[in-house]
């Protein structure tokens, strides 16, 4: 069965510093994997998706993911946070037989973005 | 181009009582997806449905039950209604027919769903 582990709940940088956001995956077969992030009361928006033409996958706002295979780990960095990436970060993972699609979500990390 | 819509946005429904939410996906999108995502949790897949038919379902009860339309909007049904179901409800939309395995969702914002 496939399913990811978001290693921290809460994540608390400061303005300016780098972010990282760690993930674990389990999956029988090669994943899809995902990072959604959602704003307060917004729904969730696209960060950047793995599709194994690349281990490194660039996103949206500066954001990246390097897929680890020995690891199993699709963790999500920025060089740089912003006060505005404060959002609760999702990192997913499709479930691939058949052509069900569901999304498998993990429990979800916070990031806290001081001034 | 318009996204994912739903409605209503928020919804206060008493114990016992029935509920229907409504997705609108992107124009072109054929496949529609449910969540449910309880407070401080990650979402939780309800459905799936493709060209009209539930092509997936997750751990809920009979209560939830879904439909889609013709023009690939989708209904979502709570019956019985109970405080445990208060939550936020996604709906997502997905642009091929046959999902692959790298398709992303696009999400709605959501229709904020209170029992009490």
């Amino acid at each position: 069965a496939q399913s990811v582990t978001q290693l921290d709940s809460h994540v608390s940088v400061s303005e300016g510093t780098p972010v990282l956001l760690r993930c674990n995956y389990s999956s029988s077969y090669s994943p899809s994997l995902f990072w959604y992030v959602q704003h307060p009361n917004k729904g969730l928006q696209l960060l950047l998706k793995y599709t194994s033409a690349a281990t490194l996958v660039k996103g949206i706002n500066g954001f990246e993911a390097e897929f680890k295979k020995s690891e199993t780990s699709f963790h999500l960095t920025k060089p740089s946070a912003h006060m505005s990436d404060a959002a609760e970060y999702f990192c997913v993972v499709r479930h691939g037989s058949g052509n069900t699609g569901k999304l498998i979500f993990g429990q979800g990390t916070t990031l806290q973005v001081k001034p | 181009d318009a996204g994912v819509t739903q409605s209503p946005t928020h919804l206060i429904k008493t114990r016992g009582q029935h509920v229907t939410l409504r997705c609108s996906p992107i124009s072109g999108h054929k496949s529609v997806s449910w969540y449910q995502q309880v407070l401080g949790q990650g979402p939780q897949f309800i459905f799936q449905y493709y060209e009209k038919e539930e092509r997936g379902r997750g751990n809920f009860p009979d209560r939830f039950s879904a439909r889609q339309f013709p023009n690939y909007s989708s209904e979502l049904n709570v019956n019985a209604l109970l405080l445990g179901d208060s939550a936020l409800y996604l709906c997502a939309s997905s642009p091929q027919g046959v999902i692959r395995e790298n398709t992303e969702a696009f999400f709605g914002q959501g229709t904020r769903l209170t029992v009490v």
